[in-house]
């Protein structure tokens, strides 16, 4: 079964860092590009980045808001896909997700965890 | 950057009704197109992929039609699982981007 969780979500002042962890598990993780994906509270579904795999060098992408302070990487020996997040600012409150790319490319995000919560607030 | 453009932002609807979404992109992107569902305090689930392929394990009452810049969604019988809030996102460029969300209420 193909799974997918997050972890490291919590509280943070303005102008702090936190790094998120995703665990995946049930697929080969290798293979697959991942991507993660953010929801501020009541709001609707921004895509922040995404890693390619290492046949594609690991490149990344980001999305304009969070580029030069996030940085996406990945450690296919753990099966982890992390997210660093630095100069936090109060938007950058939401619940964030990791979501595996499917294989066939161009392709959507087809399998994504519960999500954490990263609240950025003095 | 593409810009995507959902309507309506919230539908009304009974159960058996068949409902229709419509996603238009500020560019042509081709097929480059899928729709997710996601459920208050849930994960989005990926429902089509390809503008019209259906992801295993979706119901058949979900279809997804289109193409360049003009797309729907449709559920051709409105079922009580299926209030919800659905997405449509594009991954022909960078930056991916997805629609504002159309919410499916009870009428």
């Amino acid at each position: 079964e193909v799974q997918v969780e997050e972890s490291g979500g919590g509280l943070v002042q303005p102008g702090g860092s936190l790094r998120l962890s995703c665990a995946a598990s049930g697929f080969t993780f290798s293979d697959h590009y991942m991507d993660w994906v953010r929801q501020a509270p009541g709001k609707g579904l921004e895509w922040v980045g995404r890693t390619r795999n290492k046949a594609n060098s690991y490149t990344t992408e980001y999305a304009a808001s969070v580029k030069g302070r996030f940085t996406i990487s990945r450690d296919d020996s753990k099966n982890s896909l992390y997210l660093q997040m630095d100069s936090l600012k109060t938007e950058d409150t939401a619940v964030y997700y990791c979501a595996r790319v499917s294989v066939v490319l161009p392709a959507a995000t087809d399998y994504w965890g519960q999500g954490t919560l990263v609240t950025v607030s003095s | 950057d593409i810009q995507m453009t959902q309507s309506p932002s919230t539908l009304s609807a009974s159960v058996g009704d068949r409902v229709t979404i419509t996603c238009r992109a500020s560019q042509s992107i081709s097929s480059w197109l899928a729709w997710y569902q996601q459920k208050p305090g849930k994960a989005p689930k990926l429902l089509i992929y390809k503008a019209s392929s259906l992801e295993s394990g979706v119901p058949s009452r979900f279809s997804g039609s289109g193409s360049g810049t003009e797309f729907t969604l449709t559920i051709s019988s409105l079922q009580p699982d299926d209030f919800a809030t659905y997405y449509c996102q594009q991954y022909k460029s960078y930056p991916l981007t997805f629609g504002g969300g159309t919410k499916a209420e009870i009428k």
